[in-house]
C-alpha cells in the first residue's frame, strides 16, 4: 500500500543553519504531497503542499519540490530559527481516496 | 473565524470504559476525518465522514465508531477501552472531497 518514509531524528541544528529533512513516498498514480508541522503541545498545521510533479510548495521560508522521478519531497530551509523547533511530518493523499497518510515525523531542535 | 475545535482537551478513562470525543469543523467545511496519534508516531487515519455518512475507514476495529451531525460536527466513540488506545486523537476538516485538511488541537486520551 501507499506509504511515506522520512529521515529519522532527532535533528539538532544551530540557529541560522541550513535544514534538509528527507522524505520519500510509495504510491500509485499521482498523489498530493504535504508537509505538516506540530509544535509542542499543539495540533498539526499544514506547512506547505504540492499537487503535481515539479510543483514547489513554499511557506515561512520552507520549501519542498515534488520529484516524481525520485518519489521524493524533501523539506528545506536556508536559515533555521529557534522558533522552528517542532516535529515535521511528510504526508500524502492518493488520487483515489481522501485520507492522508503520514510519515513517522522528524523532530527538529534548533539551539541558539 | 474559528478553526477546528475539539473537546475535551484531556481525558482519563479506565480500561473497559467507553469514551466520546467531539469535533466542530472549520466554518464552511463539510468533511470531517479522525486520526489517532500515538506518542512519537505519525497520525493514523481512523475514518472520514461526509454528508453524515462514513465514507472511508482505516484499519481500526469496530470498537471505534463515529457520527456526523447535520451541522457537520462529529463525534468519535471508542468502546471497551484498551491501554493501547491511549493517544492524541486529532480531528481534521475540509471542504468537499480532495481538499486540504485543517487539524484541531486534539484530545489527549489516557487509559489506565
Amino acid at each position: 500500500g501507499d506509504s511515506v518514509t522520512q529521515m529519522e531524528g532527532p535533528v539538532t541544528l544551530s540557529e541560522e543553519a541550513f535544514l534538509t529533512i528527507n522524505c520519500t513516498y510509495t504510491a500509485t498514480g499521482y498523489p498530493s504531497l504535504f508537509w505538516y508541522v506540530q509544535y509542542p503541545g499543539e495540533g498539526l498545521q499544514l506547512l506547505l503542499k504540492a499537487t503535481k510533479a515539479d510543483d514547489k510548495g513554499s511557506n515561512k521560508g520552507f520549501e519542498a519540490t515534488y520529484r516524481k522521478e525520485t518519489t521524493s519531497f524533501h523539506l528545506e530551509k536556508g536559515s533555521v530559527q529557534v522558533s522552528d523547533s517542532a516535529v515535521y511530518f511528510c504526508a500524502l493523499r492518493g488520487t483515489s481516496y481522501d485520507k492522508v497518510i503520514f510519515g513517522p515525523g522528524t523532530s527538529l531542535s534548533v539551539i541558539p | 473565524d474559528a478553526g477546528v475545535t475539539q473537546s475535551p482537551t484531556h481525558l482519563i478513562k479506565t480500561r473497559g470504559q467507553q469514551v466520546t470525543l467531539r469535533c466542530s469543523p472549520k466554518s464552511g467545511h463539510d468533511t470531517v476525518s479522525w486520526y489517532q496519534q500515538a506518542l512519537g508516531q505519525g497520525p493514523q487515519f481512523i475514518f472520514q465522514y461526509y454528508e453524515e455518512e462514513e465514507r472511508q475507514r482505516g484499519n481500526f476495529p469496530d470498537r471505534f465508531s463515529g457520527h456526523q451531525f447535520p451541522n457537520y460536527s462529529s463525534e468519535l466513540n471508542v468502546n471497551a477501552l484498551l491501554l493501547g488506545d491511549s493517544a492524541l486523537y486529532l480531528c481534521a476538516s475540509s471542504r468537499g472531497a480532495g481538499q486540504g485538511e485543517y487539524f484541531g488541537p486534539g484530545t489527549r486520551l489516557t487509559v489506565t
